[in-house]
């Protein structure tokens, strides 16, 4: 147990479609990153929030948006759903600051159909 | 971010040490190494990071050579629930830590 909660555990949503996923970060952590993970291959870093603010983002076009919100809990948003974004999605939080380890949450399954 | 290079696959008997190698001949000064694990269709687990000097905690132990360029994940007692896939991942103290994964190691402990 890691303390990070994401929601839903799995979603099936058609093409063209938005989907809307959410992350609770570990008590005390105010860095959440989010990556995504198709099958067979490591995670890729999708952005990260600090403090409620944009603090990186990876090689993912403007339709993947994000959210922090003052208790660090975390939204990650993608507008018109392509079949490629199935793929599992994966938040994690940290303290934040030199060296600080990163825990993650089980991740959310999505597909696209 | 420096890139690291594992072996695809490592088998490692039930009870045995499992010795992971890793090369990261491009690191850089202010990069520590991190390590973490993925247990099928879970999130990926922290398990150890180290600068330069040799690390052990509960889980396993972490040796860095002396040039930095390599390194090697210990579980010293492994067990059928070590079965995962590793992650060599060398990160900048600076930034946004974001952390780069490669492909890892798929280890396989045998019963």
């Amino acid at each position: 147990e890691t303390g990070v909660t994401q929601s839903p555990t799995h979603l099936i949503k058609t093409r063209g479609q938005q989907v809307t996923l959410r992350c609770s970060s570990q008590s005390g952590h105010n860095t959440v990153s989010w990556y995504q993970q198709a099958l067979g291959q490591g995670p890729q870093f999708i952005f990260q929030y600090y403090r409620e603010e944009e603090n990186g983002r990876g090689n993912f076009p403007p339709r993947f948006s994000g959210l922090q919100f003052p208790n660090y809990s975390s939204e990650l948003n993608v507008n018109a759903l392509e079949l490629d974004d199935s793929a599992l999605y994966l938040c994690a939080s940290s303290l934040g600051g030199r060296g600080s380890e990163a825990f993650f949450g089980q991740g959310t399954r999505l597909t696209v159909v | 971010d420096a890139k690291t290079t594992q072996p695809t696959s490592m088998d490692c008997a039930e009870g045995r040490a499992a010795n992971l190698p890793c090369n990261h001949s491009t690191i850089s000064g202010n990069e520590y190494v991190y390590w973490y694990r993925q247990i099928h269709s879970q999130g990926p687990q922290y398990i150890i990071h180290g600068l330069k000097n040799n690390e052990t905690n509960e889980m396993a132990s972490l040796i860095i050579t002396e040039d930095r360029k390599s390194s090697t994940l210990i579980l010293p007692h492994a067990t059928l629930r070590d079965t995962a896939v590793y992650y060599c991942i060398v990160r900048n103290l600076f930034g946004n830590e974001k952390l780069t994964f490669g492909t890892g190691t798929r280890l396989t402990i045998i019963p």
